[in-house]
């Protein structure tokens, strides 16, 4: 069974350009999970989907960032326009419900320039 | 929502139990604590998790004090590679995970 994916694995970009990440959960889940992760701050809840619909963004840090879930396979975070202070592992997560395990994908590393 | 306490880091000898303690006095009754631990860069990686009983699986055990104010993750038999950062996580009724700092744990040959 292949666990969460997300893509790129890596990202390096300059400031003020947009950003794209993107996941997919595991199949079958219905709750999706997105952190940030830097050495300041830890590991950030900065939204949760619950099927498909935003249940909490109150992690979103400002309106230069926004996810979408469109279908119950995809999810994207977008950053626009990027800062260097967004630098940081994003990383995504599902679960199958409501208190349930949350498994994380591998990240995505974002260097913002 | 509950918080966590753990200590900031913690030794262990390879082929010894590592004991990794945790307090979340302000649980709740329907408060599950959940451990994930992260290594190095990856994303974290569940470990257990348990409610009001001690559980066991083939990672590690789990032992809630019955007040349910603290809990123990239990690695029986340390090896090099569980060489991380262990969280202790209290799990609110709609879900929400709260990364405290963890545990960084090293265990020494």
């Amino acid at each position: 069974d292949a666990g969460v994916i997300q893509s790129p694995r890596h990202e390096v970009t300059e400031m003020g350009q947009e950003v794209t990440l993107r996941c997919k959960p595991i199949s079958g889940h219905n709750s999706l999970f997105w952190y940030r992760q830097t050495m300041m701050r830890g590991l950030e809840l900065l939204i949760y989907f619950n099927n498909n619909v935003p249940i909490d963004d109150s992690g979103m840090p400002e309106d230069r960032f926004s996810a979408k879930m469109p279908n119950a396979s995809f999810s994207t975070l977008k950053i626009q326009p990027s800062e260097p202070r967004d630098s940081a592992v994003y990383f995504c997560a599902s679960s199958s419900g409501q208190q349930e395990t949350q498994y994380f994908g591998p990240g995505t590393r974002l260097l913002v320039l | 929502d509950a918080k966590t306490t753990q200590p900031p880091s913690m030794d262990c000898a390879e082929g010894r139990a590592a004991n990794l303690p945790c307090n979340h006095s302000t649980i709740s009754g329907n408060e599950y604590v959940y451990w994930y631990r992260q290594i190095h860069s990856q994303g974290p990686q569940y470990i257990i998790h348990g409610l009001k009983n001690n559980e066991t699986n083939e990672m590690a055990s789990l032992i809630i004090t019955e007040d349910r104010k603290s809990s123990t993750l239990i690695l029986p038999h340390a090896t090099l590679r569980d060489t991380a950062v262990y969280y202790c996580i209290v799990v609110n009724s709609w879900g929400k995970f709260q990364f405290g700092a963890g545990t960084q744990v090293v265990v020494t040959p």
